[in-house]
């Protein structure tokens, strides 16, 4: 059984600190990672993906791959209120496209 | 990424009753994607869906249950059969694009069933 595992949260983050969120897979043969954004009522967002070990970064957003450790994580740096959402962890594991298998998602609350 | 309209964005159903979802891209792609958000649950892919061809279902989805059609290449619908309050969810339609199997999804259809 493939499984995405995050903590449900919700984590609660000062205004302009770092907000970092994670995830572990089960499976070592998972090639593509991605986090998406869902706002209360709307559907998933793309905000990264992450293919190789190491770092990568996009403006505020940092996602963290490390595949020895099958750990993938998610770093957002001077958090604004905007960003108080779900944030949903995928793994493909390289099955049929598109099967991506989710986490159940950390709640975000960035406090003002 | 991609413009995925789905139709309707939400509607509260009788239960026994059935409910089609249209899903309408902006550009012509191989396969759609249908998945479900059940409440506080994360998202599950129902079935992949290739123009021409049956959907290809995953394990815990049905046919009867589910029927997809996907009459062209910017086009599908997914109907959710003899609801139940069970079927209660965010239905999600996505498309491929780009490295990695990047999946984008559409707005998301919301149903309720009474």
């Amino acid at each position: 059984q493939k499984e995405v595992e995050q903590n449900s949260g919700p984590l609660s983050v000062p205004e302009g600190a770092i907000a970092s969120l994670n995830c572990t897979y089960s499976d070592r043969v998972s090639q593509s990672f991605f986090w998406y954004r869902q706002y209360s009522g709307k559907s998933p967002e793309l905000i990264m993906s992450i293919y190789s070990n190491g770092d990568k970064e996009d403006g505020r957003f940092t996602a963290q791959l490390n595949k020895a450790s099958q750990y993938v994580s998610l770093l957002i740096r001077d958090s604004q209120p905007s960003d108080s959402a779900t944030y949903l962890c995928a793994v493909n594991y390289g099955g049929s496209q598109g099967n991506l298998i989710f986490g159940k998602g950390t709640k975000l609350s960035v406090k003002p | 990424s991609a413009v995925i309209s789905q139709k309707p964005s939400r509607d509260i159903c009788q239960r026994g009753t059935s409910l089609t979802i249209q899903c309408q891209v902006d550009s012509q792609v191989t396969m759609m994607f249908w998945y479900r958000q059940q409440p506080g649950q994360s998202l599950t892919l129902i079935a992949t869906a290739n123009q021409g061809s049956e959907a290809t279902y995953e394990s815990g989805f049905v046919i009867d249950k589910f029927p997809i059609s996907r009459p062209n290449l910017t086009f599908s619908t997914l109907t959710v059969s003899n609801l139940s309050p069970e079927d209660s969810s965010i239905y999600l339609c996505s498309v491929e694009r780009g490295p990695g199997n990047t999946i984008y999804f559409g707005e998301g259809s919301w149903l309720t069933v009474v």
